[in-house]
């Protein structure tokens, strides 16, 4: 495997399920993000890991649940979803030097998991 | 606060014409970083630059090119002699340094190419 991956690429879940979004680089990097893409909205940041550290959370509301057991590896935990949560997830890694915000260097994505609610 | 602002949304061109895509932002911070990504219909976001606001020269790669002007804020993307492979959406960000610097996207426009 190269890159970034994500599995599943496809998620349908009820409003009551639990499930768990997973993401794998490959690349050495040592920051991890999670990322939400809803139609016709920008990007938006919800969750940045550095050296397996929670550095950043964007006021993401707690139904979101982001793992990162080490550097290589990334989770997010899904319960109690709204259908305004249907969107696609986005895992990013980068480098990221000690003192540098998650913005300084360039980020690689995997292929995302299209998130429906129902 | 920083925006980035691609004020295009749809773009549709012939193979083989030229396209550019606009992007304009705002920073209050003296050096900052300017990306361009491009996400093809499968999805993942692919890097295709990344520009430290001191260096103000243009740069080219291949048939694309970027065109960095700090006096409007401007970092625009031309594409020249389209393919369809380059039909996808492209993203603008821009992040400001430091500890708490994050990357903040435009909306993203998307190119179409037709035969």
């Amino acid at each position: 495997e190269t890159g970034v991956t994500q599995t599943p690429r496809h998620l349908v879940m009820g409003m009551t399920n639990k499930k768990s979004l997973k993401c794998e680089q490959h690349l050495g990097h040592n920051a991890m993000y999670w990322y939400k893409q809803s139609a016709k909205k920008p990007l938006e940041l919800m969750f940045v890991y550095n050296f397996k550290e929670q550095t950043e959370n964007n006021s993401v509301p707690s139904r979101f649940s982001p793992e990162c057991p080490n550097s290589s590896h990334l989770f997010l935990h899904l319960h109690t979803l709204q259908p305004e949560d249907s969107a696609l997830y986005l895992c990013a890694s980068s480098q990221l030097p000690p003192g540098q915000g998650s913005g300084s260097y360039e980020q690689y994505f995997g292929p995302g998991t299209r998130l429906t609610v129902t | 606060a920083q925006k980035v602002t691609q004020a295009q949304t749809e773009i549709s061109v012939v193979e083989k014409e030229d396209v550019t895509l606009d992007c304009v932002y705002e920073t209050r911070d003296t050096t900052y970083y300017l990306f361009w990504y491009k996400q093809p219909p499968s999805g993942e976001l692919v890097f295709l630059i990344r520009r430290n606001s001191f260096d103000e020269q243009n740069e080219i790669s291949g048939r694309y090119s970027w065109n960095f002007q700090k006096s409007t804020s401007s970092f625009n993307f031309t594409i020249t002699a389209s393919q369809v492979v380059d039909s996808a959406v492209y993203f603008c960000a821009l992040s400001e340094t430091g500890a708490n610097s994050k990357l903040t996207f435009g909306k993203g426009i998307t190119l179409s190419v037709r035969p």
